[in-house]
Parts: C-alpha cells; structure tokens; sequence
C-alpha cells in the first residue's frame, strides 16, 4: 500500500488551461504539504495543511489553490498555466507539524510540462 | 527566514570510499536536523536525523554530526555503494513549522 499517493504521475498540456493534482495518504497524518522542486533540484514549499486548515501559505501565485476536502486528501488547482510552472511537485504528509516529528513522507511526484 | 547552503553540489566518489556533505544553516533556533535522499523519480525519503541534544548519531554505514556552534551539521558515508547514488538533502527547520531545504547534493559512486 503507497503511503502518500498522488495522480497523475505526468501531466503534460498547453499554455493557459487549468490543470489538478491529487494527493491522498493512508498514514493517519494530521499535516499534508505540497512542495515544487524546479530542474535544478531546488525543492520548495508551497502550502501547508493541518486538519484541512491551511497553515503554511508561501509566496505563490493566487493561480495556484490548493483544497483539503479532509486530512486525507489535499489536492492542487492550478489556473492560467504558464511555462515557468513546468517542475515536479511533490505532495507530503507528517504526523503533526515538522518542527515537532520531523519527518516528511514524501509521495512520487506529479511532473508537470507547460508546453 | 531559514538560510541553508549545502556543499559540493556534486560529489563523485569511488565504491567503497567515504563521502561527506556539510549543510550550514543560519537560524540558531533549530533543533532539529535530518537529511533525505531522493533517488531518481522518487521523492526524498528521510534517512538520518539529530537532535540539538546529541552531538552524533550513526546508523550502519551513515552518520549525522552536529556543530550547533559553528550551525553545521555533515552527513557522512562510509563504504559508498553504487545504490548510494543520488541526490541529498539536509532540511533544518525553520520558523513557521516548516523544513527549509538545502540545494542538494548529487553524489555519483563510481563501481
């Protein structure tokens, strides 16, 4: 069983649409995070979730809502695609907030081509 | 915010050799200090951690060392294996509850 899943894997569009991610984990965690690592590896964070209550919210276009039907799930939306947003984003969960457990479980990642 | 620099950015080693990378933070409230591997097209995945409290912590061919003082902590591993290859990352904590990565390393062991 994948511990933090997320769809698609590739995901590969044009200019201007509008595209979703979704990520689900099975490990009871309390805290989900969306991150987008560019090509040269750079990771960053973009949101962070505890409960379904956005508490991390970083510099990132108004584009880019995130939602949290529940501590489960939290899915990506992203508007008005633009050739700068082609990276890889990795979904994340921790058990409470990283200062306290440390540990990100990571999922595969959605890369994402602007074209 | 957190300031965190990792070096080298790359590091090519030969099998059963040593490798090192250093990670200099600047937030001297972190406490906690991990590193995560990422091999190629998966996420990072978290392989040794430390906290504040202890100056070094070890487990089989990977160990974490600690300079609070100086605000660096080093990964180090021995007897590199071809399946050592890939891209590190050290990830010290910053305000906000949330981890601040370092650039990574890619460390490429040579059979």
């Amino acid at each position: 069983d994948t511990a933090v899943s997320q769809t698609p894997k590739y995901l590969v569009t044009q200019m201007g649409n509008d595209k979703s991610i979704k990520c689900e984990q099975n490990l009871g965690h309390d805290t989900m995070y969306w991150y987008k690592q560019d090509s040269k590896k750079f990771l960053k964070i973009m949101f962070s979730y505890n409960n379904k209550e956005l508490i991390i919210n970083e510099t990132v276009p108004n584009r880019f809502s995130p939602k949290s039907p529940d501590k489960a799930h939290l899915n990506l939306h992203i508007n008005s695609l633009e050739l700068g947003d082609s990276a890889v984003y990795f979904c994340a969960s921790s058990r409470r907030g990283v200062a306290n457990t440390g540990e990100l479980f990571f999922g595969e990642g959605s890369r994402l081509t602007v074209l | 915010g957190e300031n965190v620099e990792q070096h080298p950015s790359t590091l090519s080693v030969q099998e059963g050799d040593s490798a090192v990378i250093k990670c200099t933070y600047s937030d001297s409230a972190s406490n906690y200090f991990p590193w995560y591997k990422q091999e190629l097209g998966k996420g990072p995945q978290l392989i040794i951690d430390i906290r504040s409290n202890v100056g070094e912590k070890k487990d089989q061919r990977i160990a974490v060392t600690l300079n609070k003082t100086a605000k660096h902590f080093s990964l180090h591993i021995t007897e590199t294996q071809p399946e050592d290859s890939a891209v590190y990352f050290c990830a010290p904590p910053a305000a906000g509850n949330k981890l601040t990565f370092g650039g990574g390393t890619r460390v490429l062991v040579k059979p």
